[in-house]
């Protein structure tokens, strides 16, 4: 059974640097295809995606938030850690972690798609 | 940068009646790489369909999607009360990565 929770502060000041963690069960992103991706609900809208990472390292970012974003695997601890810095009151939302699954077609090669996803955990950002 | 359209925003309906959810993209995606997910309030999303019309493990059969080029389509035969929530629709690309719909809220009429 695949199984994936967040962890991370409830509240961060503006300015400040967010980490936040995602701790899996049920498979390993040292499996080659397996992927993990980030992505945030503010309150009352719609989800934003945020990165992802892969087996093999390879990082993906958010193309409006790639200069605040690094993600990082741990594969012995099954873990993937995501840091959004220069927070702001507008990072004020519930944040996901899911694993990626992906599939294939002859004509159009892998596509993907967020199979399993965790509760979420809640950032409010606020002095 | 594709953009997606989902409409309605809101559709009202009753239990047994069917659900027409539609997604629109600003340009012609591969049908391989569209998704659908529903969101009940306070939960995670849940994968519902992948590669536009393909059941994701333990979705049951009331739920198809159909669809190509530019114009996507959820359907839900007869709605049962567990499947009034908000749906969106998914697309994968190259940059960003993932795009998500705004979403259609499904409530009871």
């Amino acid at each position: 059974q695949v199984t994936l929770r967040e962890s991370g502060p409830a509240l961060v000041k503006p300015t400040q640097t967010l980490k936040l963690t995602c701790t899996f069960s049920g498979f390993s992103l040292s499996t080659s295809g397996m992927c993990v991706s980030w992505i945030r609900q503010p309150p009352g809208k719609a989800l934003e995606w945020l990165a992802r990472i892969d087996w093999d390292d390879d990082k993906f970012y958010s193309t409006s938030l790639e200069t605040r974003l690094t993600i990082s695997k741990d594969t012995s601890r099954n873990q993937v850690v995501l840091t959004m810095s220069n927070m702001d009151p507008v990072d004020t939302a519930t944040y996901f972690c899911a694993r990626v699954g992906r599939d294939y077609s002859s004509s159009s090669g892998y596509s993907y798609y967020m199979d399993v996803w965790g509760k979420g955990t809640t950032v409010t950002v606020s002095s | 940068e594709i953009v997606l359209t989902q409409s309605p925003g809101t559709l009202s309906l009753s239990p047994g009646e069917r659900a027409t959810l539609s997604c629109r993209t600003s340009q012609s995606v591969s049908s391989n790489y569209l998704a659908w997910y529903q969101q009940k309030p306070g939960q995670a999303p849940r994968l519902l369909i992948y590669g536009a019309s393909s059941r994701a493990t333990g979705i049951p059969d009331r739920f198809s999607g159909s669809g190509s080029g530019t114009d996507f389509t959820l359907t839900i035969s007869r709605l049962e009360r567990e499947d009034f929530a908000v749906y969106y629709c998914q697309q994968y690309g190259s940059s960003p990565l993932f795009i998500f719909g705004p979403g259609t809220k499904v409530d009871i009429k």
